[in-house]
């Protein structure tokens, strides 16, 4: 089993809507998630963290599920800039080691 | 602040040569790390550092080798390359480890044939 599980997509979803995104982790002793955004043949960079109570930043809202060990994002209103790539990140054994989702492709269309 | 930056963006290897991927921040930032790219897969670390002549391995190491003199310096020497290091390779940053943002640096395309 994957230690970070994400559904590849793509979703494809209309200028507009709502859409959400799931991921699951396997190590019960994570403290540490997050969402990243990679756009096509560019590096990572940090959407937002994820924290236990849940957590919003303006369209985007991202929630954590200890007992089922899944994070969500959902993004409300989404914008054409919003077509990218969405990383799950969850740390590892130690403070020094992140795991990756492969990532969920997202493709908002006009 | 040029933030996370490598070099080169791009490179071609034949099997068997060695080269040295270049990363360097100018954020002070004590934690560097590097990673590997391939389709279909998460981003997984191959070795990291903590701190000036401190590094350690992750995931993947074998091949590689890093070393971290100076704080913002943290070089990732390919020993003799394989056509299995084809990848995209990126260098990241924090203040001090994973439960910090991540920076990172704009990638390099490697192909080993």
């Amino acid at each position: 089993r994957k230690e970070v599980e994400q559904d590849p997509g793509p979703f494809n979803v209309p200028e507009g809507a709502t859409v959400a995104f799931n991921c699951t982790y396997s190590n019960s002793a994570s403290q540490s998630f997050f969402w990243y955004r990679q756009d096509c043949r560019k590096e990572p960079k940090l959407l937002m963290s994820v924290y236990s109570s849940g957590n919003e930043d303006g369209r985007f809202t991202a929630q954590l599920n200890r007992a089922s060990q899944y994070i969500s994002l959902l993004i409300r209103d989404s914008k054409l800039s919003d077509s990218a790539t969405y990383l799950c990140v969850v740390n590892g054994d130690s403070n020094y080691q992140l795991i990756w989702g492969a990532g969920t492709k997202l493709i908002i269309k006009p | 602040n040029a933030g996370v930056t490598q070099t080169p963006k791009f490179q071609v290897l034949k099997t068997g040569q060695s080269m040295t991927l270049q990363c360097a921040q100018d954020m002070n930032h004590e934690y560097m790390s590097w990673y590997r790219q391939d389709p279909g897969m998460g981003l997984r670390l191959i070795h990291y550092s903590v701190g000036a002549g401190i590094t350690d391995q992750g995931e993947v190491p074998n091949g590689y080798n890093v070393s971290r003199s100076t704080t913002e310096d943290f070089p990732l020497r390919l020993l003799s390359a394989a056509p299995s290091q084809t990848s995209v390779y990126f260098c990241a940053s924090s203040m001090a480890g994973t439960a910090y943002e991540q920076y990172f640096g704009p990638g390099t395309r490697l192909t080993v044939t």
